[in-house]
């Protein structure tokens, strides 16, 4: 397996639910991303985790918790989700480090989440 | 406000018609200029990093300029493989791992 792969592909859940998305980075690298992606507007980055560390929240509901046990695994668990939530969610990971070139990051093919 | 703005929304092109897509950015201390391609029901494909006004990147039929407050992708001749939607994302200096994106350009290329 190579690149960034997420599972599932796709989820229905109910607002009730509660649900986990898995994201896996075969690229050696050390910090990973979270996305929201919603129809004909611009991703919305969620999360940013450095060497496991979480760097960024970009002021997301508490009822997306996301996880990082290490730097080649992401988790994001879904909990009382409302409709408005449904989206593309993307996880991608990029070489860390502060400063400097380079950050380009690389997108795994998403989950598609349907909330009911 | 930071923004990112992409133009046009949609563009509808024939075989071989080349064109040019749109990122005009209002950031301060950009760090680099991305841009991806994003398939239906894909992630977003890594195209090309951009770090200075002048700065030129080339990958087969498409072609990336970067100037002080925009960015081009230039489409030669190209096919309807070429059909897509073209993102650009900005980083900032003091922002490292966020990326800003622009809203897309839809890409339709039709024999």
């Amino acid at each position: 397996e190579t690149g960034v792969t997420q599972t599932p592909r796709h989820l229905v859940m109910g607002m009730t639910n509660k649900k986990s998305l898995k994201c896996e980075q075969h690229l050696g690298h050390n910090a990973m991303y979270w996305y929201k992606q919603s129809a004909k507007k611009p991703l919305e980055l969620m999360f940013v985790y450095n060497f496991k560390e979480q760097t960024e929240n970009n002021s997301v509901p508490s009822r997306f918790s996301p996880e990082c046990p290490n730097s080649s695994h992401l988790f994001l668990h879904l909990h009382t989700l409302q409709p408005e939530d449904s989206a593309l969610y993307l996880c991608a990971s990029s070489p860390a480090g502060a400063g400097g070139m380079g950050n380009e990051q690389f997108f795994g093919p998403g989950t598609r989440l349907t909330v009911l | 406000e930071d923004q990112v703005t992409q133009s046009p929304e949609a563009l509808r092109l024939q075989e071989g018609e080349s064109s040019s897509l749109n990122c005009s950015y209002t950031v301060s201390g950009l760090r680099g200029l991305f841009w991806y391609r994003q398939d239906p029901g894909k992630g977003p494909e890594f195209l090309f990093t951009l770090y200075s006004a002048g700065e030129e990147k080339e990958k087969e039929r498409l072609k990336a300029t970067l100037t002080k407050k925009e960015s081009f992708l230039h489409i030669t001749a190209p096919k309807p493989e070429d059909s897509a939607t073209y993102l650009c994302a900005v980083r900032k200096t003091d922002s490292w791992g966020k990326l800003q994106f622009g809203a897309g350009t839809q890409v339709v290329v039709t024999p």
